[in-house]
């Protein structure tokens, strides 16, 4: 059964240091998300990538995040800068109708020291 | 801010109850409410995506109604199993948004 897939399972990186947090969607699904979860908190929605572009965004995407999918099948969350607060679990998720249910990956788990 | 409630926030049966939870959600707006179900290590994996009003899907022994009106959906579980043991949780999804909004789970333990 297809599914998505998402590397690295857990990144220990120093505050300040730039993480690249990779994500293989399902091939033929066209809708592609990031969502978090900080220890204890909700799942919260990061960012939405539609036809090679950002569809939607929350406050929690600003500047020191960035996402792209450069290849057609990877699809990466950048995270600048990091910070203290950043530590968390990014999941990706995709789609293939709007309308469908999400397919999460198995999370990569991100410590910043 | 969308506010989307689970209740209760954790829950613990015995093998063999019938259990049930609360996601309330905002009444206007409306395009679908999403149920998924969350095991410790693993990915969320969909349960049901429900869009109308009066909707009941049934998956096995776990099934969910969904009242758009009054902004609530139950998740029912017959017979609760120890594999039963996950988070669930449901997520609203609003007209014109293309993302979900997450509530913040329901933690079932089913004891054998």
């Amino acid at each position: 059964e297809p599914e998505v897939t998402q590397t690295p399972s857990h990144q220990v990186t120093q505050m300040g240091q730039e993480v690249i947090l990779r994500c293989v969607p399902i091939s033929n699904h066209l809708y592609f998300y990031w969502y978090r979860q900080i220890l204890g908190q909700k799942v919260e929605f990061l960012v939405s990538f539609y036809n090679n572009e950002i569809s939607e965004k929350s406050e929690i995407f600003d500047d020191q995040f960035s996402v792209e999918r450069p290849d057609g099948s990877n699809f990466t969350l950048k995270i600048r800068s990091t910070k203290l607060e950043d530590s968390a679990m990014y999941f990706c998720a995709s789609i293939r109708l709007a309308n469908g249910e999400l397919f999460f990956g198995e999370g990569s788990r991100l410590t910043v020291l | 801010i969308l506010n989307v409630e689970q209740s209760p926030q954790s829950l613990h049966v015995q093998e063999g109850d019938s259990t049930n939870f609360t996601c309330s959600f905002p009444s206007s707006n409306f395009y679908a409410l999403h149920w998924y179900r969350w095991e410790t290590a693993k990915s969320p994996e969909a349960l049901f995506v429900m869009t109308l009003n009066g909707d009941e899907k049934k998956k096995g022994r776990i099934s969910a109604t969904l009242n758009t009106k009054e902004g609530y959906s139950y998740l029912y579980i017959k017979g609760s199993q120890p594999e039963d043991s996950a988070t669930y949780l449901c997520a609203f999804k609003g007209s014109g948004y293309s993302t979900l909004t997450f509530g913040k789970g329901t933690m079932l333990l089913v004891s054998p």
